[in-house]
């Protein structure tokens, strides 16, 4: 059983432009959750996946956006980067069957800097 | 402005002492907690959970008491070993979601 991938381990952007990350999901889970981390801080909810559509979404503006494969991989997009989105960008799974909450599994992340 | 956000609270203890992390959480509707573990360069990991029926649940050397009438959490870990040494966050959920809200952290510093 493989658990959470995140890559690029580390990215270098400048304002403006767009960035994707990219997650695996743990081998058995159908649901991602999309974290952003700024130093000092707790991690930030962005957005969950499940079956491919949005499946609850936090206080982010439009320009953050993500996609969920079939094989229940992931992605965040993030275009027009700000120097706030300097930040730590988690990915966590979970397996969701529509009843309690089940424990999630994070990612290493992807430490996003934007210059 | 000032960086604030970059000191974390912080607790030292020796190794082989209990430690306590304290978490206030501001939703009243939260009815499912979290006690996650983040070590250096890892995301977090799950330490222990507790729902709100209950106000103690215990682990392997730790324990979760919940008050709900202050909206307090607490994380003791007994006989702290220096693998302890990271940064620990609550998190509540509130009842009819699976989004969680984290607290700001506390940095457990456990000295040989």
């Amino acid at each position: 059983e493989t658990g959470v991938t995140q890559s690029p381990t580390h990215l270098i952007k400048t304002r403006g432009q767009q960035v994707t990350l990219r997650c695996s999901s743990q081998s058995g889970h159908n649901t991602v959750s999309w974290y952003q981390q700024a130093l000092g801080q707790g991690p930030q909810f962005i957005f969950q996946y499940y079956r491919e559509e949005e499946n609850g979404r936090g206080n982010f503006p439009p320009r953050f956006s993500g996609l969920q494969f079939p094989n229940y991989s992931s992605e965040l997009n993030v275009n027009a980067l700000e120097l706030d989105d300097s930040a730590l960008y988690l990915c966590a799974s979970s397996f969701f069957s529509g009843g309690d909450l089940n424990e999630q599994f994070f990612g290493p992340g992807t430490r996003l800097t934007v210059l | 402005g000032e960086s604030v956000g970059l000191h974390l609270p912080t607790l030292s203890v020796q190794e082989g002492d209990n430690s306590i992390i304290n978490c206030a959480y501001s939703n009243s509707a939260s009815d499912y907690f979290i006690w996650y573990k983040q070590e250096s360069g890892k995301g977090p990991q799950f330490i222990i959970d507790i729902r709100s029926n209950m106000d103690k649940r215990q682990g392997q050397r730790v324990t979760v008491l919940l008050n709900k009438t202050v909206k307090h959490l607490s994380l003791q870990i007994a006989a702290t070993q220096p693998g302890d040494s990271a940064v620990y966050f609550c998190a509540e959920i509130p009842g009819g979601s699976y989004i969680p809200t984290f607290g700001r952290g506390t940095s457990l510093i456990v000295h040989p």
